[in-house]
Formats: structure tokens, sequence, C-alpha cells
């Protein structure tokens, strides 16, 4: 079946770092892919996402690139915020007569630290 | 920007009760879901709803969860014997179907604690 690993937390960086979260996928087909962000208190929102191979999904300075080769769908931002302190949901959705159905991964919280 | 509410934000129950979690989902979508994260594991999929009638469910949804679409803009899940297992944060969500890959749009939750 469908499965997301994504790493553990949480991860606490200081403003302006580079911030990497790792999420890989296991999927039959041609899954779609997306990194959703729970800010303290709220639902989930979706951040980015991306429908094929190769495609780059971006947001807010955040970026991942769908990699097939290496079933990898990770999260980048160039320098953080204090403001992006929240958990990152990676999810693999499969889409069909059912809808989107997505499969998430276990969610990294991520501490921005002035 | 719409966005799908849910009410209400805290629900406390006694084991063996009946609640009723409700979502108002954006106007125009056409699918409807329901999630449910307990605490400190991931996010899972219970069901989704289409044109009236459950698409697809998960082996979680069994006989005491049911779904309802009673008019045009709500979209309700219902446990019918609360199980203490059953604590949890319940997120509805809906998309707009326009392909198969059109993301989901999630409330703020509903936190159920059952006692």
């Amino acid at each position: 079946g469908n499965s997301v690993t994504q790493m553990e937390g949480p991860v606490t960086l200081s403003e302006e770092a580079f911030l990497t979260i790792n999420c890989t996928y296991t999927a039959t087909g041609y899954p779609s892919l997306f990194w959703y962000v729970q800010y303290p208190g709220e639902g989930l929102q979706l951040l980015l996402k991306a429908t094929k191979a190769d495609d780059k999904g971006s947001n807010k300075g955040f970026e991942a690139t769908y990699r097939k080769e290496t079933t990898s769908f990770h999260l980048e931002k160039g320098s953080v915020q204090v403001s992006d302190s929240a958990v990152y949901f990676c999810a693999l959705g499969r889409g069909g007569a059912a809808g989107n159905k997505l499969t998430f991964g276990g969610g990294t919280r991520v501490l921005v630290k002035p | 920007e719409p966005e799908v509410t849910q009410t209400p934000s805290h629900q406390v129950t006694q084991m063996g009760q009946e609640v009723i979690l409700r979502c108002v989902p954006i106007s125009n979508h056409l699918y409807f879901y329901w999630y449910r994260q307990i605490l400190g594991q991931k996010v899972e999929f219970l069901v989704s709803f289409y044109n009236n009638e459950i698409s697809e469910k998960s082996e979680i949804f069994d006989d005491q969860f049911s779904v309802e679409r009673p008019d045009g803009s709500n979209f309700t899940l219902k446990i019918r014997s609360t199980k203490l297992e059953d604590s949890a944060m319940y997120f509805c969500a809906s998309s707009d179907g326009q392909s198969y890959n059109s993301p989901l749009h999630f409330g703020n939750g509903t936190r159920l604690t059952v006692t």
C-alpha cells in the first residue's frame, strides 16, 4: 500500500537558517505529492504541491521537487522566520473516482528561535 | 479565501454516548472527507463522500461511524457509541474534484475527548 515517511522532529533552528525536511514515499502508480502545514491551534493548510515527476512546488519561500527516481519530496526553505514555527506534513495523493485520498507522514515539528 | 469550518472546536463526551461533529465544506466543492489524528499519531483517512454517498472508507470507519449531508451545506460525522479510543482530533476536508489531483482543504478540526 501507499506510505509516507518523513524525518522526526522536533527540528530547532535559528532565524535565517536553512531548513530541510526529508520526505520519502512508497506508492503504486503516479501519485501527487503535497506538503501541509499546521500552525498552533489551526488546521492543516496546503503549503505546496507537485503532480508529476520533476515538478517543483513552491510557496512562501518553501520549495519541494517531486523526485520519482528517489521517491522523495523534500521540503526546503533558504531562510526561516520565527513565523515558520509549525508542524509540517508530507502527504501522498491517490486520485480517483473517490476523490484525492491522502496518506500522511507523521509530521515534523519545526521550532524557529529568534 | 473560502474555508472549511468545523463545529464545535472541542467536544467532551462520556463513553457510550453519541456525538455528531459538524462541518461546512467550501461551497462549490464536490468531494468531502473526514480524517482523524489520535494524539501523537499520524493523520488517518476515515471516509470520503461524493454525490451523496460514501465513495471510500477505511477499516477504522466501522458500523459505529456514519456520515451525512443533510442539506446543501453541512457534512456531519456521527459516532453512535463512543469509546475511549475515539478520542482524537477530527478533521473535515473538501476538494473541488476538478482533477484527480485536486488538493484537499481542511478545517481547523474538532478535538473529541471521550471520558
